[in-house]
């Protein structure tokens, strides 16, 4: 299985601060048949499911602000959000999904 | 709008057999989606279980597959996981969820469903 690796574990960054996260993958996800990266990023507040956020390492998903930005390629993927919000404290998950079974990262706890 | 509603029992003794059903509703089942299990425990995080296609095809996570069978009815727009032989390590919060393909990106989610295995 791929193995997805966060860091940090937990971070806090101030209310209009920026705040980065790392994800890395065992063996790159990049598929070059269609030259897409097959990682996602999901947001789980407490008490709730996980959401998506971004798919394809960068495509936000319908509805998710445009603070949330993803970049990054092959095994190296950065999660950023801009204007830290209070509403975005919540646990951020990267997941691949190029190889099976889908695996996703330990998460990384975000706090104000 | 899609929504995922997952339910069955939340407790239940070791050597048993897990039985969830999770109910969609506003959008069908037997669409160009995949259905799939998560399960999220403290010790393994998020875990993919497996998927099914409309069509029944079945796609499972092989550190569980020995002991999961994921169905479809299409007339009830459900689908279900079935896990037997549990033990305390099968405890976990259960989500169902929408998937793109058989081992993609989950996309919608149930709000989950806790399920303790003690005797």
């Amino acid at each position: 299985d791929i193995v997805m690796t966060q860091s940090p574990d937990s971070l806090a960054v101030s209310l209009g601060e920026r705040a980065t996260i790392s994800c890395k993958s065992s063996q790159s996800v990049l598929s070059s048949s269609n030259n897409k990266n097959y990682l996602a990023w999901y947001q789980q507040r407490a008490g709730q499911p996980p959401k998506l956020l971004l798919y394809w390492a960068s495509t936000r998903e319908s509805g998710v602000p445009d603070r949330f930005s993803g970049s990054g390629s092959g095994t190296d993927f950065t999660l950023t959000i801009n204007s830290l919000q209070a509403e975005d404290v919540a646990v951020y998950y990267c997941q691949q999904h190029y190889t099976p079974p889908t695996t996703f990262g330990q998460g990384t706890k975000l706090e104000i | 709008q899609v929504q995922l509603q997952e339910s069955g029992p939340g407790l239940l003794k070791p050597s048993e057999t897990l039985s969830l059903t999770c109910t969609v509703s506003g959008f069908s089942i037997y669409s160009s989606y995949y259905w799939g299990w998560v399960r999220q425990s403290p010790g393994k995080g998020l875990e993919w279980i497996g998927s099914i296609y409309d069509s029944g095809d079945t796609y499972y996570n092989p550190s569980l597959k020995s002991r999961v069978t994921i169905s479809v009815d299409t007339s009830k727009n459900q689908f279900s996981l079935k896990l037997s032989s549990v033990t305390a390590a099968d405890t976990a919060l259960y989500f169902c969820a929408r998937q793109g393909g058989s081992s993609s990106y989950l996309d919608s989610w149930g709000p989950g469903t806790l399920v303790i295995v003690s005797s």
